[in-house]
């Protein structure tokens, strides 16, 4: 059972629609990270979210923080093919634990 | 900066064969993570190193997996001898401190047949 659960697992949509993927858990976690992975590279670091209620955005992308520290979601405006990709959440418990990985969301953007 | 170099890129063995891998993590990055990713998973944690210290080794199969981190800086993770549900993507990450997100390698992907 994974600590973190990421919905959807797939999510296929045409350019410019927009989407929200979601991060749960039952645990707190004292910060949450989101990465974006393509296809034969690492998770690359998009956002780190530490605060309860916390919003925060990168141009099209919305990354919210549950107010209860358990979940997250990620909103994007206007999809475009480059945002193709494996989503993921990532938590730690504390400041200086590893992190724990969500599934992953893998999203296909058609142009 | 450089980012996180690991080898090789791709590995192809046997069954029951020994592999390693090399991760050279970002110059004072003192924290240094091994991730297993199977096809279509998120990475599971395998070992956190601080310095040359083991932090969390508690996921990693010590009957066949192995790692070191000598002098703090470049580490190795070996397996021996290794079986077909080894086939995964081993991702390098590394850390500066407390705090702040973790720089991955490109990973090295691992079929064993």
């Amino acid at each position: 059972t994974q600590l973190l659960e990421q919905s959807p697992q797939f999510l296929s949509i045409q350019e410019g629609e927009n989407l929200t993927v979601y991060c749960n858990s039952s645990s707190v976690f004292s910060s949450l990270q989101w990465y974006r992975q393509e296809p034969g590279e690492g998770p690359v670091l998009l956002v780190t979210v530490v605060t309860g209620g916390e919003v925060k955005k990168l141009k099209r992308l919305t990354f919210q923080f549950g107010d209860a520290r358990k979940d997250s979601s990620l909103h994007i405006t206007a999809a475009q093919p480059g945002d193709t990709g494996l989503y993921l959440c990532a938590g730690a418990r504390n400041a200086g634990n590893m992190l724990t990985f969500g599934g992953g969301t893998r999203l296909m953007v058609k142009p | 900066e450089a980012g996180v170099a690991q080898s090789p890129r791709y590995k192809i063995i046997e069954k029951r064969q020994s592999v390693a891998f090399w991760c050279n993590p970002i110059s004072g990055h003192a924290t240094l993570y091994w991730y297993q990713q199977i096809l279509g998973q998120g990475p599971k944690l395998l070992i956190q190193f601080q310095n040359n210290g083991v932090v969390d080794d508690s996921q990693l199969p010590k009957d066949r997996f192995s790692a070191e981190r000598l002098k703090g800086v470049d580490s190795t993770l070996k397996i021996q001898p290794a079986k077909l549900e080894d086939s995964a993507v081993y991702l390098c990450a590394s850390r500066r401190d407390r705090g702040y997100g973790y720089t991955f390698g490109s990973g090295t992907r691992l079929t064993v047949v």
